[in-house]
């Protein structure tokens, strides 16, 4: 069984450049999840869709921050311009429903923003 | 506003012996919880949850305790095996956003042999 597949796995990059993240969820899930990971503030949701939907992007840090789900199997979070702020692990996240079902997380992109 | 605390950072357990990571919470209209597990340079893996009407949810050597009237609840590792090394994350789901799940910071646990 695949599980959530993210890409890259680390990104290294200069500042002011554009990054983009990729996440292809759990075949059949219809949630999917972007979460940043820091060490300050730990585990915080950017953005959740549900059937390709964007449904809560209060999380979003700021217009730098973009996320797109075109299709069922594919989504990207794009940061441009990007800022050593921005430095963190990004995880994608998805699930089969809206309550109950746990959310499978992907390994994750370790993203260093010089 | 942190609605699921996890005040301990870190945990360290003798092999064998049983581990107890705990969690807060301010919300009393969660309905349910769920604690995961990560390992470095992976994502969170769904580990054991427990439903709102409950006070104790068992599977294995894992066993999350409910404590509504304190909106406390702990997850005993017994007994503690060297493998069990990992940060640990409460997390509740969102009552704002259907489907979200609002995490605690996370409590590193280390098993010594």
């Amino acid at each position: 069984d695949a599980g959530v597949i993210q890409s890259p796995r680390h990104e290294v990059t200069e500042m002011g450049q554009e990054v983009t993240l990729r996440c292809k969820p759990i075949s059949g899930h219809n949630s999917l999840f972007w979460y940043r990971q820091t060490m300050m503030r730990g585990l915080e949701l950017l953005i959740y869709f549900n059937n390709n939907v964007p449904i809560d992007d209060s999380g979003m840090p700021e217009d730098r921050f973009s996320a797109k789900m075109p299709n069922a199997s594919f989504s990207t979070l794009k940061i441009q311009p990007s800022e050593p702020r921005d430095s963190a692990v990004y995880f994608c996240a998805s699930s089969s429903g809206t309550q109950g079902p746990p959310q499978h997380f992907g390994d994750g992109t370790r993203l260093s923003i010089l | 506003d942190q609605q699921v605390k996890q005040n301990s950072p870190s945990l360290s357990v003798q092999e064998g012996r049983i581990s107890i990571l705990n969690c807060d919470y301010t919300n009393s209209m969660f309905d349910y919880f769920l604690w995961y597990k990560k390992y470095p340079a992976e994502g969170p893996t769904f580990l054991i949850s427990i439903s709102s009407i409950k006070d104790k949810n068992e599977d294995g050597r894992f066993t999350v305790f409910l404590n509504k009237s304190a909106k406390h609840l702990s997850l005993h590792i017994v007994p503690s095996q060297p493998g069990d090394s990992a940060v640990y994350f409460c997390a509740a789901p969102s009552p704002r956003s259907q489907g979200n799940l609002i995490f605690g910071k996370g409590t590193k646990l280390s098993v010594k042999p």
